[in-house]
């Protein structure tokens, strides 16, 4: 497609459940990042892939959430045993991966835990 | 780490007059980027503008142009001749060298009135 692309749009869980998140960089992107972004708040880095290298997972806020990336293209983020606290919307972007370039983000996910 | 801060939350502007979003940062390293990123709601992020560490002259887009102070580390976003459609978040946002992932300030949300 022409830009990065999530789905689904909007998510609707109850509490416990587990979700899973989409993102479908723009193809031949190598950077791929996932940020949370809280109701009034700004953006919050969860984890960075570039290439084949090990992903940044320092953002991740607990181990209720997991990243991967597969064939160095479509990510998925998955957040286990969902809480009231991790209502918010999930942005991905992604970058051709060289210096100082523009990161592209997608529309995000909003997700809400009942 | 790198923190970037955004101290006026809400601001407004009347149509055809100009504004200045501020935006200060903290880094230890010397070669970095910076960037202004718009939400609008759509929830959609557009890179505004973007400015090299290494480059004393100050980036314009249009009617956007930012005032860059490394001594300072200032980097202000100034709007001319606002239009409406200007209404939106505006994140300030900071990359080290080396296709890091951004780190983003909490956001100035910019109103244009009629």
């Amino acid at each position: 497609g022409a830009g990065v692309s999530q789905s689904p749009s909007n998510k609707v869980t109850e509490k416990g459940k587990d979700v899973e998140l989409r993102c479908d960089p723009i193809s031949g992107h190598t950077a791929l990042y996932w940020y949370r972004q809280s109701l009034g708040q700004g953006l919050e880095f969860l984890i960075y892939f570039q290439g084949n290298s090990a992903p940044d997972k320092s953002g991740l806020p607990s181990d209720r959430f997991s990243a991967e990336r597969t064939g160095g293209s479509v990510s998925t983020l998955t957040i286990q045993r969902t809480q009231q606290e991790d209502s918010a919307v999930y942005l991905c972007a992604s970058s051709p991966g060289t210096a100082n370039t523009e990161a592209f983000f997608g529309q995000g996910t909003r997700l809400t835990v009942v | 780490a790198q923190t970037v801060t955004q101290s006026q939350p809400e601001m407004s502007v009347q149509e055809a007059e100009t504004v200045t979003l501020s935006c200060t940062y903290d880094t230890s390293e010397n070669n970095y980027y910076l960037f202004w990123y718009k939400q609008p709601p759509s929830r959609q992020m557009i890179l505004v503008i973007r400015q090299e560490a290494y480059k004393q002259q100050n980036a314009t887009e249009n009617r956007f142009s930012v005032n860059f102070q490394k001594a300072a580390k200032s980097f202000s976003l100034k709007i001319s001749d606002s239009q409406l459609g200007d209404t939106a978040m505006y994140f300030c946002a900071f990359m080290l060298r080396g296709n890091t992932p951004l780190v983003f300030g909490k956001g100035t949300r910019l109103s244009v009135i009629a």
